[in-house]
C-alpha cells in the first residue's frame, strides 16, 4: 500500500530538548516536504527536498533542520524546540510526474 | 510563498449543495488542487484541475477555474455528513512546490 509514515503521532517535550520526527515513503517519490498546520494559518511549508541530498528552505524554516540521505526518508529535526513550535506537522511526498501529493497522518507536537 | 485565500467556515444542510471558493496568485500554476482533511487525519487529494481547463466534474464534485480572476471553486452536490471536513485549495509554483490556502471548515447539518 502506497503510504507516507510519520513517527511519532503525538509528542510532548520540554523546551530545548532535541527531537526528530521521522518520515518515510514507499512510493520512490523524488519530492518530499514538511508542513506545519496552525489554526487560522493553514499549511505552511517548512522545508522541501527535490531529491537525495537536495534540500531547500520553505516559508517557515527557522528552528528546523532536515536531511535527505536516502530517497525514502526525510526526517525533521528540532535542535532546540521552543513553545512556538507547538503545532501539527505533516510530511508529504510526490513524484516528479505525479500530480498528487501524499500526506502522512500528522505529528502533533507540544513543547512546554 | 504564494498567497492562496479561502474563507474559513461553511455550514450546510445534508442534501444541499456546498460551494467553497479560493483565490490564488500564481498565474503560471500548472495544476490547482482541492484537498480534504478529515478530523485527526492527513490531507487527501480530492480532485485537481489542469490550468487549461475551465471546469472539471467528478461525480458529486464540480471544479470551476476562472484564470482571468485567479479564482477556483469547488461545488459538492447532495452534501453528505461524511463531507464534513476542512477543505484546502492549493496551487503549484516555483520548484514543484505547493502553496495551500488557510482551509475552509465545512460542517454538514443532518
Amino acid at each position: 500500500e502506497a503510504q507516507v509514515t510519520q513517527n511519532p503521532r503525538y509528542l510532548i517535550t520540554v523546551t530545548g530538548k532535541k527531537l526528530t520526527v521521522t518520515c518515510s515513503q514507499n512510493m520512490n517519490h523524488e519530492y518530499m516536504s514538511w508542513y506545519r498546520q496552525d489554526p487560522g494559518l493553514g499549511l505552511r511549508q517548512i522545508y522541501y527536498s527535490m531529491n537525495v541530498e537536495v534540500t531547500d528552505k520553505g516559508d517557515v524554516p527557522e528552528g528546523y533542520k532536515v536531511s535527505r540521505k536516502e530517497k525514502r526518508n526525510f526526517p525533521l529535526i528540532l535542535e532546540s524546540p521552543s513553545p512556538n513550535q507547538t503545532s501539527l506537522y505533516f510530511c508529504a511526498s510526490r513524484g516528479t510526474s505525479n500530480t498528487e501529493a501524499f500526506f502522512g497522518q500528522g505529528t502533533r507536537l507540544t513543547v512546554v | 510563498g504564494e498567497d492562496v485565500e479561502q474563507s474559513l467556515f461553511l455550514s450546510v444542510r445534508e442534501g444541499d449543495s456546498s460551494v467553497i471558493n479560493c483565490t490564488y496568485t500564481d498565474s503560471s500554476s500548472t495544476y490547482l488542487y482541492w484537498y480534504k482533511q478529515e478530523p485527526g487525519a492527513g490531507l487527501q487529494l480530492l480532485t485537481y484541475i489542469f490550468s487549461n481547463m475551465d471546469m472539471k466534474q467528478d461525480q458529486r464534485l464540480t471544479v470551476l477555474l476562472n484564470k482571468k480572476d485567479k479564482h477556483l471553486s469547488l461545488r459538492i452536490a447532495d452534501t453528505q455528513t461524511g463531507d464534513s471536513a476542512i477543505y484546502f485549495c492549493a496551487e503549484t509554483y516555483g520548484n514543484n512546490r505547493l502553496a495551500f490556502g488557510k482551509g475552509n471548515q465545512v460542517v454538514v447539518i443532518p
